[in-house]
């Protein structure tokens, strides 16, 4: 069974361009949450969606949006980009159902900020 | 307001004995605990959950401990292997909701 596909693994962007990043879950998972991770702040939740609905949201701002698509697929948009937001971005996948189930991570997409 | 807490950033461990990692939580409304390993430039992996309605859960050479009254919960690794030398993540989220939230981490060195 394929895991969680992240894409691209890496990304260099510029300050204010924007950004979008691509996550395939695993193969019957409906449910798909996202996470920035740098460092010494651990993993912080972004939001999560199921069945195309965003379900969750972190406490992020608002240049960060996301979506997700009927074969349950992700994409998740910065807009604006500033130096901060140059950190490591997981996606992860689960069953998303009543009861709750693990979180599957793909590998992340490295986002530099210059 | 850091909700999950891991207070020990590093641990170093001799192979073979037990390593034993540590988070604690602050919100009562957390029902589902989670813990991972991450590798470099890798996701986190998940190794093994337990849910409020359980003190303990065992899988091969983890077990999790759960004390709901001191908000606490542990990981026990035995007999920790080098292998095992990687970043562990615990991760709590409210019944109902997949809005888990992660502690800093642990870093774990087994050494041989």
């Amino acid at each position: 069974k394929a895991g969680v596909t992240q894409t691209p693994r890496y990304l260099i962007k510029t300050r204010g361009q924007q950004v979008t990043l691509s996550c395939s879950p695993i193969s019957g998972h409906r449910s798909v949450s996202w996470y920035q991770q740098t460092p010494g702040q651990g993993l912080q939740f972004l939001f999560e969606y199921f069945s195309e609905t965003q379900r969750n949201k972190g406490n992020f701002p608002g240049r960060f949006s996301g979506r997700q698509f009927s074969n349950s697929r992700s994409e998740m948009n910065v807009s604006t980009l500033e130096l901060g937001d140059s950190a490591l971005y997981l996606c992860a996948s689960s069953f998303g159902g009543t009861g709750l189930s693990p979180l599957h991570f793909g590998n992340g997409t490295r986002l530099t900020v210059t | 307001d850091q909700q999950v807490k891991q207070n020990s950033p590093s641990l170093s461990v001799q192979e073979g004995r037990i390593s034993i990692l540590n988070c604690d939580y602050t919100n009562s409304m957390f029902d589902y605990f989670l813990w991972y390993k991450k590798y470099p430039a890798e996701g986190p992996t998940f190794l093994i959950s337990i849910s409020s309605i359980k003190d303990k859960n065992e899988d091969g050479r983890f077990t999790v401990f759960l004390n709901k009254s001191a908000k606490h919960l542990s990981l026990h690794i035995v007999p920790s292997q080098p292998g095992d030398s990687a970043v562990y993540f615990c991760a709590a989220a409210p019944a109902g909701t997949y809005k888990y939230i992660f502690g800093t981490g642990t870093r774990l060195k087994v050494l041989a």
